[in-house]
């Protein structure tokens, strides 16, 4: 099983600005993906993140509003741009395991806009 | 938009009860998967089922599938303290790997 970690493990933003949330995995995985997680709901996925690739974004979400990087096979950001306060969630990415159709979750970094 | 809706939202028992939760999806799906988040951290996986499985055991945890019901059950036996926590089932529509996630079942075990 992967290994996940991300940071920071939460923080509390002014409206306006921008926080980029790491993931870090302990393998190198060929797909990453970041989930938000609103205040007592469920997880909705954002984005898909391949190495060397454009994310692909899942309907709802817009590249301007949260930028992902993924400059090798251990790591990717998210930013969340010009964040407002509905902009608060839990926000976690995962990655796929190994030959198996199950995700491993980094512990979440939890946004607090104000 | 959910793929799975999960009944009941809420559910509160004592120690050494059973627990079970239910999970309904609307499309065609390879496997359903549940996972368990501890007090709004990560989450963690628990078992997934083959569509062509209809029941499956690991420890304490039974879970169910009927496909043409297009449902699944989670059956926690034995339930501990520790078990609290929000349980979700997910999927992936489509047979890819972007998981589609229920709206889970909080679990309260009271000692």
């Amino acid at each position: 099983s992967a290994v996940i970690s991300q940071k920071p493990s939460r923080d509390i933003c002014q409206r306006g600005t921008s926080l980029t949330i790491q993931c870090q995995v302990d393998s190198q995985v060929t797909m990453m993906f970041w989930y938000r997680q609103q205040p007592g709901q469920s997880l909705t996925l954002i984005a898909t993140a391949n190495q060397g690739s454009e994310a692909t974004y899942e309907s709802g979400f817009v590249i301007d509003k949260f930028p992902i990087s993924r400059p090798n096979l251990t790591f990717s950001t998210l930013t969340v741009s010009n964040m407002s306060p509905e902009d608060s969630s839990i926000y976690l990415c995962s990655v796929d395991g190994d030959f198996t159709d199950t995700q491993y979750f980094g512990p979440g970094t939890r946004l607090t806009v104000l | 938009s959910q793929q799975g809706e999960e009944d009941p939202q809420a559910l509160s028992i004592q120690e050494g009860e059973n627990a079970t939760m239910n999970c309904s999806y609307k499309t065609s799906i390879n496997n359903l998967q549940w996972y368990r988040q501890n007090s709004g951290r990560g989450l963690v996986h628990l078992i997934l089922i083959r569509s062509n499985e209809r029941e499956k055991h690991s420890g304490r945890l039974r879970v169910t599938l009927d496909t043409s019901k297009k449902s699944s059950s989670l059956l926690i036996t034995a339930s501990r303290a520790a078990d609290t926590a929000s349980y979700f089932c997910a999927t992936a529509p489509g047979g890819g790997n972007k998981l589609t996630f229920g709206t889970g079942t909080q679990l309260k075990v009271e000692l």
